[in-house]
């Protein structure tokens, strides 16, 4: 079946470093979107991309949905210690009206 | 403010003991969800509603029951809670559902343990 997979699972950084979440699905997605989840928190909305080849940036956060709409990505500029959390991506599943099947997230940590 | 709303935001109860995770909105969303998050397993979704009275099964549907009488809430039902239910759940509502979901507004979250 359709899947939605995130690499890598876990990733340590040193505070200033870059960070990049992938995001690879099995099948063509009409959109993607990207969730934060603090430690202890839930998730919130980061950002959803529609387009092939999209580019979109959020301050120090960049997201891209690849051109086949099959991949996307999430790169963080010089990380701070209040981007710790795990980072997920979410696409529709293929031939469901409402589901959306989430990837199982990159849990990033920042050492100062 | 727009909130999403769970409710008890942690449980402890028994195998079989029945139980109501309730969910409310207040965002008049349309499309409402459920999920369950479990260590290395991320986020995998129970039940959704389209609309009101229109739900569907997601991906881990077996021991829920889920109802959409009103549009503001979404309660979940655990009939027989059985340990492997022990999870943190999530509610989560949307604008609008479908293949272009709209962006999902996730509640605080409800941790249950069943002993």
């Amino acid at each position: 079946g359709q899947q939605v997979m995130q690499i890598p699972q876990y990733q340590h950084v040193q505070e200033g470093e870059d960070f990049t979440t992938y995001c690879n699905s099995s099948t063509t997605l009409s959109n993607i979107q990207w969730y934060k989840q603090r430690p202890g928190g839930h998730p919130v909305f980061l950002i959803q991309l529609v387009k092939s080849g999209e580019v979109k940036k959020q301050k120090r956060l960049t997201f891209q949905f690849g051109e086949a709409k099959k991949n996307s990505s999430l790169h963080i500029t010089a990380t701070q210690t209040t981007d710790v959390g795990t980072y997920f991506c979410a696409g529709p599943r293929e031939g469901s009206q409402g589901n959306l099947i989430f990837g199982k997230g990159t849990k990033l940590s920042v050492k100062p | 403010e727009a909130q999403v709303t769970q409710n008890p935001r942690y449980l402890i109860t028994v195998t079989g003991k029945k139980l109501t995770v309730t969910c409310s909105q207040n965002m008049n969303h349309e499309y409402m969800s459920w999920y369950r998050q479990d260590p290395g397993l991320g986020l995998r979704q129970i039940y959704y509603s389209m609309n009101v009275e229109v739900t569907d099964k997601g991906d881990v549907p077996e021991g829920y029951k889920v109802s959409r009488k009103e549009k503001r809430n979404f309660p979940l039902i655990l009939e027989s809670p059985s340990p492997n239910q022990t999870s943190l759940y999530f509610c989560a509502s949307s604008p609008r559902g479908g293949a272009n979901t709209g962006e999902l507004f996730f509640g605080e979250g409800s941790r249950l343990t069943v002993l």
